[in-house]
């Protein structure tokens, strides 16, 4: 499984747009980037998933350069029920549904 | 349409007793897996049921775990004897086969049961 590097953790402001960036420099052909979002007392949910270039649906857009050894993760106008960590996934099909979690980034949204 | 549902969601025991979690996938999919989350460290793996066979296993940390899945449905967790290394926080996740739909899969989460061994 390829190894993610994400921040900590990110404070922002309501309102304002947050990307934060995930690098995976051993990601293989056959590799999904997967992003989890995870609030306090729950499970992760799932955010979104791409393989290559942009990807976007009603909560986050998905940036993937065409080397894929990074992605950003991108939310618009974030507000206080934002606050939540952040799981950047590398995610194999042939290790269904083993994934490896990391550490994740914490996001603050301040008022 | 209900989520993956887990019980209970918190459970206080004392070392060396028995403790059963369950969790109830969202109906019709087939793969169901345990992760935890023990004090201070990341979630990790358990283990994978394709219905109602051990597809992986090899996150279970010893013999005292034991994972069943009758008939293909809920499944169930027990750890006997308890240890208190086992406190933390046990995620069950459901997913359907993604393979024929061009997206790699999507994991559906339980709340969790927090687990407090004394």
């Amino acid at each position: 499984l390829a190894k993610t590097t994400q921040p900590i953790s990110m404070d922002s402001y309501e309102g304002q747009e947050v990307n934060i960036t995930c690098s995976h420099n051993n990601i293989a052909t056959n590799d999904y980037i997967t992003w989890y979002q995870q609030f306090p007392s729950q499970g992760p949910r799932f955010i979104i998933q791409g393989y290559k270039t942009k990807v976007t649906n009603e909560v986050a857009s998905l940036f993937i350069p065409a080397d894929r050894k990074s992605s950003t993760l991108s939310l618009p106008r974030v507000s206080l029920s934002d606050t939540a960590v952040y799981y950047c996934i590398v995610d194999r099909g042939s290790t269904l549904g083993r994934l490896y979690f990391g550490r994740g980034t914490q996001l603050t949204v301040w008022p | 349409e209900a989520g993956v549902t887990q019980f209970p969601s918190h459970s206080v025991i004392e070392k060396g007793q028995t403790v059963t979690l369950r969790c109830d996938p969202i109906s019709g999919h087939d793969n169901l897996y345990w992760y935890r989350r023990v004090m201070g460290k990341e979630i990790k793996f358990l283990l994978h049921f394709v219905k109602e066979s051990k597809q992986d296993e090899s996150g279970m940390p010893n013999n005292r775990f034991l994972a069943e899945r009758t008939g293909g449905t809920y499944s169930t967790l027990k750890v006997q004897p308890a240890e208190l290394e086992d406190s933390g926080v046990y995620f069950c996740a459901s997913s359907q086969d993604p393979r024929g739909t061009g997206t790699n899969e999507k994991l559906f989460f339980g709340s969790g049961t927090q687990l407090s061994v004394l």
